[in-house]
């Protein structure tokens, strides 16, 4: 089966720029996406068909997919960023919708 | 605007069959371009897919899990379901439905989940 691989915890200074990555076989391949979710609540969608922001998104959060590695990149990380981010793709091999395990960022 | 909500008991016990509703208002289920899918987190864990179902009733299931799983859809109730067999205390999880995006033409991979519902914790336990 395919896997998405991330980095269990991100640590960013507020103001500065985190990223978070996403490793895949051929992931540059297939077409990324990030999710955000803060404690209690529900996941949202921050980036789409790798680069795309969803209305409503700010737009200090970025990404870009290449070889086998997507990356998120939020700039002048604000503390209310600080949340789970879960990386995501298809895979048409399988016909299956793939999670990353999650990174934690810590804005402190 | 759309909404989605998740329905069911929290409470199975194991062995028995888990059993979800999700409706969805704000738009009708009969849609090109979505899917409907259903997601699960066990508590302090990460997503899992489980399934997704078009209108028309064609699903894909998770490889792993797709001798437990039924997913249908009801039109005319604008509802689509799960039905999880067989359950055991890993099956805890919050469970959510959400709308998926899938492209076309070039775009046919693009597949995100779009819109969330705000899940339900199901509790396996005797």
């Amino acid at each position: 089966s395919y896997e998405l691989t991330q980095p269990p915890s991100v640590s960013v200074s507020p103001g500065q720029t985190a990223t978070i990555t996403c490793s895949g076989d051929r992931l540059g391949d297939k077409y990324a996406c990030w999710y955000q979710q803060k404690p209690g609540q529900s996941p949202v969608l921050v980036i789409y068909q790798d680069n795309k922001r969803p209305s409503g998104i700010p737009e200090r959060f970025s990404g870009s997919n290449s070889g086998h590695t997507a990356t998120l990149t939020i700039s002048g990380t604000q503390a209310m960023d600080e949340a789970d981010y879960y990386c995501q793709a298809w895979d048409s091999s399988t016909a299956s919708m793939v999670f990353g395990g999650g990174t934690k960022l810590t804005v402190l | 605007q759309l909404q989605l909500q998740e329905s069911g008991p929290g409470l199975v016990k194991p062995s028995e069959t888990l059993s979800l509703t999700c409706t969805v208002s704000g738009d009708s289920i009969i849609s090109n371009n979505y899917n409907w899918g259903w997601i699960r987190q066990p508590p302090g864990k990460g997503l899992e897919w489980i399934g997704s179902i078009y209108y028309s009733g064609s699903t894909y299931y998770n490889p792993s899990l797709k001798s437990r799983v039924t997913i249908s859809v009801d039109t005319s109730k604008n509802q689509f379901s799960l039905k999880l067999s067989s359950v055991t205390a890993a099956d805890t999880a919050v469970y959510y439905c959400a709308r998926q995006f899938y492209g076309s033409g070039s775009y046919y991979n693009v597949r995100y989940f779009q819109h969330w519902g705000q899940g339900t914790l199901v509790t396996v336990s005797s």
